[in-house]
């Protein structure tokens, strides 16, 4: 199974800043990274496939990039709705993994 | 709309079975490959399995750790998804979230997610 490594696990963050997650593979995964938000008490919502592609009506502000084993999913001016558990999938090679969660929290 | 409609969770004992339904609605199921992910109580996802469609074979594919106890299954006619689950243990206390697998040119991912039903494996 391909381990998918995310940091940090939390960080605290302004409205307006802007916050990098990074998520890193045991193994060279291509661009097949997807990144999912989920927040308390929701399912998780598809971010971004294929590393950098945003899905259908979500924000701009949002960008993913990377490839290989190395992966950052960025929010350039984090906005009240955004904080929530983000969550990194390799599609490269089933069984699928995640990382294990990044929480962006209220500073 | 696309909707994923989860249930059959509940309390259940160390050893005991469950089936969980999710039905689906809003788009051509019986295209769809279906994956069932689960979310232990302040824990992360962990992928379960996955069902194709009949088209691409109907086979299934599940974790490593799970294969042997859980049992996905599919009823087109009825645009619904199962997970059969045996032998519970503790460690399967968890949300099960059933999801569409979008299988693109060259990428995969999973869109939407149901609301997810609760197992809780206790005595």
């Amino acid at each position: 199974d391909i381990q998918m490594t995310q940091s940090p696990s939390s960080l605290s963050a302004s409205v307006g800043d802007r916050v990098t997650i990074a998520c890193r593979a045991g193994q060279s995964i291509g661009s097949y990274l997807n990144w999912y938000q989920q927040k308390p008490g929701k399912a998780p919502k598809l971010l971004m496939y294929g590393a950098s592609t945003l899905q259908s009506g979500v924000p701009s502000r949002f960008s993913g990039s990377g490839s290989g084993t190395d992966f950052t999913l960025t929010i350039s001016s984090l906005q009240p709705e955004d904080f929530a558990t983000y969550y990194c999938q390799q599609s490269y090679s089933n069984p699928w993994t995640f990382g294990q969660g990044t929480k962006v929290e209220i500073k | 709309e696309v909707q994923l409609v989860e249930s059959g969770g509940g309390l259940v004992k160390p050893g005991g079975s469950l089936r969980l339904s999710c039905a689906a609605s809003g788009f051509t199921f019986i295209n769809a490959w279906m994956s069932w992910v689960r979310q232990a109580p302040g824990k992360g996802l962990e992928w379960v399995g996955r069902i194709k469609s009949k088209t691409d074979g109907g086979t299934t594919d599940y974790a490593v750790p799970l294969k042997g106890r859980f049992f996905i299954s599919r009823d087109d006619s009825k645009n619904t998804l199962y997970l059969q689950v045996n032998s519970l243990k503790t460690e399967d206390t968890a949300v099960y979230y059933c999801t569409i697998e979008w299988v693109g040119d060259i990428f995969n991912w999973f869109d939407p997610w149901g609301q997810g039903t609760l197992v809780t494996v206790s005595s």
